[in-house]
């Protein structure tokens, strides 16, 4: 089983239309979790951090649930230019900057 | 600022022969990475540098890879042989000691071996 699980999609969704992503870990140890996007053919880079609370940045919000080990990302108001691989994020252990990454969701935004 | 710089962006090979990747990380950053990605999938940590130190190289094939970054700044990742499920892109990344979290990273090595 991978540490980070993610569903590759892709998601095709028009514009304006609301989306949500899930992913999964396996290690309960995880400390620290983030949302990184990647364009095609371009490298990572960080989106948002994942707080307990849940945290809000624009049309992103990000959600952790530690008791069923998954973290989620909700885009509202989609725009083409969200058209990317969102990838999950997690550190083991904050004291290392380890981090685990998915296998990302691919999202495309249709006009 | 300029960002994590790597060299070459591409690079075609033969199977059987070595190639080498450099990699420059923003100024001031003490950590560095080398990550290998495949193609429809995440990062994966090859390796991971302190300073000079290699602190975590336990994802790193040794047999055939090998990495350095002997004065603490910049770094060069070298596989020889390469083999066929070698080509991918070596993506290498930097954070600084107050901010692990957020490693920045650089726009990556396309290696193709045939």
């Amino acid at each position: 089983r991978k540490e980070v699980e993610q569903d590759p999609g892709p998601f095709n969704v028009p514009e304006g239309a609301t989306v949500a992503f899930n992913c999964t870990y396996s290690n309960s140890a995880s400390q620290s979790f983030f949302w990184y996007r990647q364009d095609c053919r371009k490298e990572p880079k960080l989106l948002m951090s994942v707080y307990s609370s849940g945290n809000e940045d624009g049309r992103f919000t990000a959600q952790l649930n530690r008791a069923s080990q998954y973290i989620s990302l909700l885009i509202r108001d989609s725009k083409l230019s969200d058209s990317a691989t969102y990838l999950c994020v997690v550190n083991i252990n904050n004291a290392g900057n380890m981090l685990t990454f998915g296998g990302g969701t691919r999202l495309m935004v249709k006009p | 600022e300029a960002g994590v710089v790597q060299s070459p962006r591409y690079k075609i090979i033969e199977k059987k022969q070595p190639v080498a990747f450099w990699c420059n990380p923003i100024s001031g950053h003490n950590t560095l990475y080398w990550y290998r990605q495949n193609l429809g999938q995440g990062p994966e940590l090859l390796i991971r540098y302190e300073n000079e130190e290699a602190v975590d190289d336990s994802q790193l094939p040794k047999d055939r890879f090998s990495a350095e970054r002997l004065k603490g700044v910049d770094s060069t990742l070298k596989i020889q042989p390469a083999e066929l499920g070698d080509s991918a892109v070596y993506l290498c990344a930097s954070s600084s000691g107050l901010h692990y979290n957020e490693q920045f990273f650089g726009p990556g090595t396309r290696l193709t071996v045939l």
